[in-house]
């Protein structure tokens, strides 16, 4: 399993507060991406980072701040909470030249669980 | 722009039985296509991509460029293949796109 750790695994909140789920990766790896995973629309793309402090938005990215301050650590922040982001969120990683030869990959951390009452 | 359709979002299957996880995409240029596999609260795992052409657990998939397919397939089907199963196409910006999903069950 690639290095991905994702904290917290599990937490509830109310709405209205900030929370912040942290990725961390251990595999060097330029691209990390935080996806939320909902019944019938699968993976949803938030937001991602190519770099350190460089980040873009994903499709969802309303609600939502990322930041990236070192290549290791990439932050999404749920600035005041709401029901409707109740989800699972799941951090990724990439590389396209990692694996040159066999081609670019992404990888999955264990995913958080987030619940908004 | 690109889209990854999974049109089944159930698929129910006796053991031993063939299965088949259709994936359609639109794409305008050279994609990389990518099948995923989730089983119960875990974390997606890369099950296959078209690029390395590799049978993994027993699944295939054959890339159609001209049905812009690239449907998953496996002769006999085991009760421990029950999961969701995602595609998904990287494109050259290194993003990755998703299907909604197949969740798959084997019926003992």
């Amino acid at each position: 399993d690639a290095g991905i750790t994702q904290s917290p695994r599990h937490k509830v909140t109310e709405t209205g507060t900030p929370v912040t789920l942290r990725c961390h990766q251990t595999e060097n790896h330029r691209y990390m991406y935080w996806y939320r995973q909902d019944p019938g629309h699968g993976l949803r793309l938030i937001h991602y980072s190519y770099g350190v402090k460089d980040t873009d938005k994903g499709e969802v990215s309303d609600g939502y701040s990322v930041s990236r301050s070192k290549t290791e650590d990439f932050l999404l922040t749920l600035e005041s909470a709401t029901s409707s982001q109740t989800s699972v969120y799941f951090c990724a990683i990439s590389d396209p030249g990692f694996m040159l030869s066999t081609g670019n990959t992404i990888y999955f951390g264990e995913g958080s669980w987030l619940t908004v009452v | 722009a690109q889209r990854v359709t999974q049109p089944e979002k159930l698929l129910s299957v006796f053991k031993g039985a063939p299965v088949e996880l259709k994936c359609n995409y639109s794409y305008s240029g050279s994609p990389e296509l990518f099948w995923y596999v989730q089983y119960s609260r875990q974390r997606l795992q890369l099950l296959l991509r078209h690029i390395s052409r590799e049978s993994i657990k027993g699944f295939t998939a054959d890339l159609n460029k001209g049905e812009t397919s690239f449907h998953l397939k496996k002769p006999f089907a085991q009760e421990e293949d029950s999961a969701m199963y995602y595609c998904a196409l990287s494109d050259a910006g290194n993003q990755f796109y998703f299907g909604t999903g197949t969740s798959l069950t084997v019926i003992p």
